[in-house]
């Protein structure tokens, strides 16, 4: 595997149910991100992770959840959500900024949440 | 507030032709510029960077120009192909701030 993969592609799920997001990258990257891009609207940083540790929460809801468990992998947990959390979410890597390198994102697939 | 401005939502070029996209900036801080594309229901796709000490970075077909006292920035396609039709993000990021902050995009239509 290459760049940044993203599991599932697709998820529909109900508004009771617990999900989650896995994005890994094969990059050697230090610092992942998760953006939701909803119809018709710009793409809308979630979550940075930086060495590991969460450096942002863009005033996420609580129903979405992340986890970093090392560099490479990155989690976003998903329960109670909403109709309107339906979206593209994807998951980006990058050198981080805070050591130095200039930080060009790779995006992976995203998986497109719908839910009923 | 936006940071990053760009205010053509949409630009249409014949094939052939130069592409000119742009983009406004407000953060002096910035001091790191990107250029992004996406294809429907796809992740946006790295193209071209350029840093702050300089004014122009060109790969290929691409080139970006910065102007840094009018706090703007610019993405030449030439010459433009039909594959080149996608939406367009401008991006920034400052030293020490592991943010990139993006536009809204710029769809851009390559005309037969």
């Amino acid at each position: 595997e290459t760049g940044v993969t993203q599991t599932p592609r697709h998820l529909v799920m109900g508004m009771t149910n617990k999900k989650s997001l896995k994005c890994e990258q094969h990059l050697g990257h230090n610092a992942m991100y998760w953006y939701k891009q909803s119809a018709k609207k710009p793409l809308e940083l979630m979550f940075v992770y930086s060495l590991e540790e969460r450096v942002e929460n863009n005033s996420v809801p609580s129903r979405f959840s992340p986890e970093c468990p090392n560099s490479s992998h990155l989690f976003l947990h998903l329960h109670t959500l909403q109709p309107e959390d339906s979206a593209l979410y994807l998951c980006a890597s990058s050198q981080a900024r805070t050591s130095g390198a200039y930080n060009e994102q790779f995006f992976g697939p995203g998986t497109r949440l719908t839910v009923l | 507030d936006q940071q990053v401005k760009q205010n053509s939502p949409s630009l249409s070029v014949q094939e052939g032709r130069i592409s000119i996209l742009n983009c406004d900036y407000t953060n002096s801080m910035f001091d790191y510029f990107l250029w992004y594309k996406k294809y429907p229901a796809e992740g946006p796709t790295f193209l071209i960077s350029i840093s702050s000490i300089k004014d122009k970075n060109e790969d290929g077909r691409f080139t970006v120009f910065l102007n840094k006292s009018a706090k703007h920035l610019s993405l030449h396609i030439v010459p433009s192909q039909p594959g080149d039709s996608a939406v367009y993000f401008c991006a920034a990021s400052a030293n020490g701030d592991d943010k990139i902050i993006f536009g809204k995009g710029t769809r851009l239509h390559i005309l037969p």
